[in-house]
């Protein structure tokens, strides 16, 4: 099974600053039909995971420019250029080139 | 829009067995992988199970393989987990996710989810 690691656990963070997030996969995430199927999810408290971005660096319909995905092979980031109180929660990054699908353990972004 | 709504959670005993149903509607269901994936009390997320957009092919966690059937209507836009044999440790929320495509690739809607309670 592929691992993904994610760093840090918890993240906090002024209102109005970058926050970053970094993702690690125990090995290469790049498909045999070429793609890279690396995606980052948002789980805001009490809801539901939604997709931010999906194929290391595509954002998603819906989601805000702030927030930008980066990487290549197994190491891969989130960004968020200037955290807003409603990105507060959990964010998970997670493979879907090799079943068993996989998910990070969660990086808890919460404001200072 | 698209639309997944999961249903059938609830309390049951251990060795015990559930059904559990994701109503989709927005998009053409039968061209759509679909996955359930799971998430116990205040853990992260765990994949569960997949089923192809024509229900060919099926892929599951190894926790619940041999425990757990993935299936889908597609007449009726519907996706399914039987789940037998429950244990303690299959209490989660349910959620059932569309695939990008008729294969994995990645999640991109997920429903509000359904909660199962393992427990005597």
């Amino acid at each position: 099974d592929i691992v993904m690691t994610q760093t840090p656990l918890s993240s906090p963070v002024t209102l109005g600053q970058p926050a970053s997030i970094s993702c690690r996969s125990s090995q290469s995430l790049v498909h045999s039909d070429g793609n890279t199927y690396l995606s980052w999810l948002q789980q805001r408290p009490g809801q539901p995971p939604r997709l931010l971005i999906y194929k290391i660096s595509n954002r998603f319909s819906g989601v805000p420019d702030r927030f930008s995905g980066s990487g290549a092979g197994t190491d891969f980031t989130l960004k968020i250029s200037r955290v807003e109180a409603e990105d507060v929660g959990l964010y998970y990054c997670t493979q879907g080139t090799q079943f068993p699908l996989t998910f990070g353990g969660g990086t808890k972004l919460e404001i200072k | 829009q698209v639309q997944l709504v999961e249903s059938g959670g609830g309390v049951v005993q251990p060795g015990g067995s559930l059904r559990l149903t994701c109503a989709a509607s927005g998009f053409t269901f039968s061209s759509y992988g679909m996955h359930w994936v799971r998430q116990a009390p205040g853990k992260g997320l765990e994949w569960v199970a997949f089923v192809h957009y024509d229900g060919s092919s099926r892929n599951y966690a190894d926790s619940v393989k041999g425990r757990f059937t993935i299936s889908r209507d597609n007449s009726k836009n519907t996706l399914y987990l039987q789940m037998n044999s429950l244990r303690a440790e299959d209490t989660a929320v349910y959620y059932c996710a569309r695939s990008c495509s008729g294969g994995t690739c990645y999640t991109d809607y997920w429903g509000q989810g359904t909660l199962v309670t393992v427990s005597s």
